[in-house]
C-alpha cells in the first residue's frame, strides 16, 4: 500500500545551520506530496506542497521538489531560525480525488540559538 | 472565519464509557476529515465525508466507531465502550473537494481513556 517514511528525529540544530529532513513514498500513480508543520500547542498547517514530479513547492525559506525517479520530497531550508522549532510531517495524496493524506511518522526539529 | 475548531479539546474517561467529539469545519468546505494520531506518529485516516455522505472508511474504524455530518456542516465522532488502545489526538480536517487541494486542521480533541 501507499507509505512515506521520514528520517527519524529530533534533529537539533544551531541558529542558521542548514536543514534537511529526508522524505521518500511509496505510492501507485503520481500523488500530490506534502509538509505539514506543527508547532507547539498548534494544529496542523500546510507548509508546502508539489502536485506533479519536478515541481517545487516553497514557503517561508523553505523548498522541497518532487522527485519521482527517487520517490522523494526532502525538505530543506538554508538558514534556520529558532522558531522553525516544530514537527515536521511529509505526507501524500495518491487517492486522485478524494484528498485522503498518508502521512510519515513526523520529524521533530529543535532549533537552539 | 476562525478555521477548523474542536470540542473539547481535551476528554478524559472511563474505560467502557462512551464518547462524542464534534468538529466544526471551515464554512465554505464541502469535505472533512478524521484523523487519529498516536503519541511519535504521524496522523492516521479514518474517514471522510463530502458534504452529507461518509464516502469511505478506513479499517482502523471499528465498529465501536460511528461519525456523522448530518447537514453537511459540522460532524461528530463517537466511540462507544472506550478501550485503552483509543487514547490518541483525534483530529478534524476540512477542504475544498479535489485533488490536492490543501487540508486545514483543527487543534484536536485529546481522549485518555483510564
Amino acid at each position: 500500500g501507499d507509505s512515506v517514511t521520514q528520517m527519524e528525529g529530533p534533529v537539533t540544530l544551531s541558529e542558521e545551520a542548514f536543514l534537511t529532513i529526508n522524505c521518500t513514498y511509496t505510492a501507485t500513480g503520481y500523488p500530490s506530496l506534502f509538509w505539514y508543520v506543527q508547532y507547539p500547542g498548534e494544529g496542523l498547517q500546510l507548509l508546502l506542497k508539489a502536485t506533479k514530479a519536478d515541481d517545487k513547492g516553497s514557503n517561508k525559506g523553505f523548498e522541497a521538489t518532487y522527485r519521482k525517479e527517487t520517490t522523494s520530497f526532502h525538505l530543506e531550508k538554508g538558514s534556520v531560525q529558532v522558531s522553525d522549532s516544530a514537527v515536521y510531517f511529509c505526507a501524500l495524496d495518491a487517492s486522485g480525488n478524494t484528498g485522503k493524506l498518508i502521512f510519515g511518522q513526523g520529524t521533530t526539529l529543535q532549533v537552539k540559538p | 472565519d476562525t478555521g477548523v475548531s474542536q470540542d473539547p479539546r481535551h476528554k478524559i474517561t472511563k474505560r467502557g464509557q462512551n464518547v462524542t467529539f464534534r468538529c466544526d469545519p471551515i464554512s465554505e468546505h464541502n469535505r472533512l476529515y478524521w484523523y487519529r494520531q498516536t503519541l511519535g506518529q504521524g496522523p492516521e485516516f479514518l474517514t471522510y465525508f463530502q458534504n452529507e455522505a461518509q464516502l469511505e472508511k478506513s479499517r482502523l474504524l471499528s465498529d465501536r466507531f460511528s461519525a456523522e455530518r448530518p447537514k453537511g456542516s459540522f460532524s461528530t465522532l463517537e466511540i462507544q465502550r472506550t478501550e485503552q488502545g483509543d487514547s490518541a489526538m483525534y483530529l478534524c480536517a476540512s477542504s475544498l473537494a479535489g485533488g490536492g487541494t490543501e487540508a486545514f486542521f483543527g487543534q484536536g480533541t485529546r481522549l485518555t481513556v483510564v
